[in-house]
């Protein structure tokens, strides 16, 4: 089985502040990872994944994310907010290979930047 | 290269009423997948189809049935529309990662906003 937990529906950030969301996944093989990001009336588009590759990932408009298996997270982080990444995002897992071609993913945060 | 498109983009039933939403994606893509969102619960997934002819049900799929006559188009219906089913209904598809069968990148729609009176 696999599963994800973000934590914080809601996180709020100041402009120019880090921006960190948690996530945490279970699986019982390597998993892969995902973030997704989705504006408003949007639908969903891939900031960055992990495939058993590096374990620090570079995503588009500057997020990273960080793979530690002793952990079991794979939290993303932005050193500096702006005012466009305002939206909401997803982490998700894809962690079982035949049978089971699926995403599993979390219930989202919703990022807000303070001016 | 258009990537994943839905049809309509917008609609409102009654209850009872049926309707087909319509996903299409020109990237050659063996999986296709429909979601549904609705607020707090993320993305859930309906039903999904590895190949063309195949379909399995993936977490909600009471209520809903698919078809996938052709590789590049993944058709939802809904029989006998209940209230229940006012959601925000997302289609992806994705390559295989080779040799595992796993699902690598999906790449979604814009989305239909279904709402059922």
């Amino acid at each position: 089985a696999q599963s994800v937990t973000q934590l914080g529906s809601h996180v709020s950030v100041s402009e120019g502040a880090l921006v960190l969301l948690r996530c945490n996944y279970s699986s019982s093989v390597p998993p892969y990872l995902f973030w997704y990001v989705q504006y408003p009336n949007q639908g969903l588009q891939l900031l960055l994944k992990y495939t058993s590759a590096a374990t620090l990932v570079k995503g588009i408009n500057g997020f990273e994310a960080e793979f530690k298996k002793s952990e079991t997270s794979f939290h993303l982080t932005k050193p500096s907010a702006h005012m466009s990444d305002a939206a909401e995002y997803f982490c998700a897992v894809s962690s079982t290979n035949f049978g089971n071609e699926k995403l599993t993913f979390g219930t989202g945060t919703r990022l807000t930047i303070i001016p | 290269n258009a990537g994943v498109t839905q049809t309509p983009k917008f609609r409102v039933l009654k209850t009872g009423q049926s309707m087909t939403l319509l996903c299409a994606q020109d990237m050659n893509h063996e999986y296709m997948y429909w979601y549904r969102q609705d607020p707090g619960m993320g993305l859930r997934l309906i039903h999904y189809s590895v190949g063309e002819g195949t379909t399995a049900k993936g977490e909600v799929p009471d209520g809903y049935n698919v078809s996938r006559l052709k590789k590049q188009n993944f058709l939802l219906g809904l029989e006998s529309a209940a209230p229940s089913q006012t959601s925000v209904y997302f289609c992806a598809s994705s390559y295989a990662t080779s040799g595992s069968g796993r699902t690598d990148t999906q790449y979604f729609g814009p989305g239909t906003r279904l709402t059922v009176l």
